[in-house]
């Protein structure tokens, strides 16, 4: 497909289960962004990927998240121990630039809804 | 920190008004700023972007913003709305040199017949 694509595009668990989000980037984007969208906390950054490797994790909100990247194309988004508060839209994005200035449009999936019971 | 925000959280309007969206950020670097729409039951899209050049920078479906950097404002207008600009538009702030942004808490903007 021509854009960014997410799966599942909803996912109910059980609090504390453990759960993985994956992200297909726009094929030959080199940078990739993981965000949260959650009511209250509106859009937050989580991480960004350049290739393989992660330059900035610091918005990820507690060391519950972690994500991977690998053949510098789909990544993956792990919550382990989900909690109630985790329930959130998780917005994957990609980029073909990277530099300075940042000109590569972010394009953005349709998300993935997780709810936490 | 980068901070950006939308002063109002929803905008009702009625069809063929203008209507303006405000956006402010806070940054003392270089700034890029980006308005996103979600349409209802859809993903992110970009709808216009101010890298440099020219301060009025204008989307294919009629919105315009002009950025202003002594007010440090980014705000979005469009002279006559339709029932289908009904979203919500998010104002976006990048300044690193990877281009991650910042987002404002969004603003629903509601077209009324």
């Amino acid at each position: 497909g021509a854009g960014v694509s997410q799966s599942p595009s909803n996912k109910v668990t059980e609090k504390g289960k453990d759960v993985e989000l994956r992200c297909d980037p726009i094929s030959g984007h080199t940078a990739l962004y993981w965000y949260r969208q959650s009511l209250g906390q509106g859009l937050e950054f989580l991480i960004y990927f350049q290739g393989n490797s992660a330059p900035d994790k610091s918005g990820l909100p507690s060391d519950r998240f972690s994500a991977e990247r690998t053949g510098g194309s789909v990544s993956t988004l792990t919550i382990q121990r989900t909690q109630q508060e985790d329930s959130a839209v998780y917005l994957c994005a990609s980029s073909s630039i990277v530099g300075d200035p940042p000109t590569g449009t972010q394009y953005f999936g349709p998300g993935t809804r997780l709810l936490v019971l | 920190a980068q901070s950006v925000t939308q002063l109002d959280s929803q905008v009702p309007v009625f069809e063929e008004a203008p209507v303006e969206l405000r956006c402010n950020y806070s940054s003392s670097v270089s700034v890029y700023l980006f308005w996103y729409v979600q349409y209802p039951n859809q993903g992110l899209q970009l709808l216009l972007k101010y890298l440099s050049g020219s301060t009025l920078v204008e989307s294919i479906n009629g919105f315009e913003a002009e950025f202003n950097k002594s007010q440090t404002s980014f705000h979005l207008r469009k002279p006559s709305v339709h029932i289908s600009d009904t979203a919500e538009y998010f104002c976006a702030a990048g300044g690193t040199s990877y281009g991650k942004l910042t987002f404002g808490q969004g603003t629903i903007l509601t077209v009324h017949p």
